[in-house]
């Protein structure tokens, strides 16, 4: 079936590090990918996504772009901040409409000043 | 910015009670969800709804779990007879008519004592 392997975490910054979160993929077809990602004490947020191959999300200074040969959807940021100490979950979704999101275990961030 | 909405934000119940979890979609939204999120695991689908039928569901969504819509508003999870196992964060999501993109409430904890 489809899923999401996410790299472990946790991942530990200093502010202004250069953050890569690496996501793959196993799916049939051609899934929209996501990532969204969960403040402490708070619900998901949607933060970006690309649904087709080639495509670059962008928000809020993070990127990710769908990689069809190699089915990834890394998550960078050039200069991060401790308030993007958070957990961040890749997901995928077929292109079917009100299907379920499949997601990957969560990465968590941690950026000290 | 219309945003998905739960309630209660926290419920404690003892093992064998049923719950009911409330959530408001987006009001221009079609598609409704659930999934659930066990303290440091994956966020897992449980059931979509559309056009007041359930569209998917999980093998987590067993004859213990119902969703009903029961009015032009509220979205509801019931758990019949709660298992210390189903505690976890419960959230709601709903899409517009693309089916795709899921914006997700803030979440309900439940405890099963």
């Amino acid at each position: 079936g489809d899923s999401v392997t996410q790299m472990e975490g946790p991942v530990t910054l200093s502010e202004e590090a250069f953050l890569t979160i690496n996501c793959t993929y196993t799916a049939t077809g051609y899934p929209s990918l996501f990532w969204y990602v969960q403040y402490p004490g708070e619900g998901l947020q949607l933060l970006l996504k690309a649904t087709k191959a080639d495509d670059k999300g962008s928000n809020k200074g993070f990127e990710a772009t769908y990689r069809k040969e190699t089915t990834s959807f890394h998550l960078e940021k050039g200069s991060v901040q401790v308030s993007d100490s958070a957990v961040y979950f890749c997901a995928l979704i077929r292109n079917q409409a009100g299907t379920a999101l499949i997601f990957g275990k969560g990465t968590t961030l941690s950026v000290s000043s | 910015e219309p945003e998905v909405t739960q309630t209660p934000s926290h419920q404690v119940t003892q093992m064998g009670q049923e719950v009911i979890l409330r959530c408001v979609p987006i009001s221009n939204h079609l598609y409704f969800y659930w999934y659930r999120q066990i303290l440091g695991q994956k966020v897992e689908f449980l059931v979509s709804f559309y056009n007041n039928e359930i569209s998917e569901k999980s093998e987590i969504f067993d004859d213990q779990f119902s969703v009903e819509r029961p009015d032009g508003s509220n979205f509801t999870l019931k758990i019949r007879s709660t298992k210390l196992e189903d505690s976890a964060m419960y959230f709601c999501a709903s899409s517009d008519s693309d089916g795709e993109t899921q914006y997700f409430g803030p979440g309900t904890r439940l405890l099963v004592l």
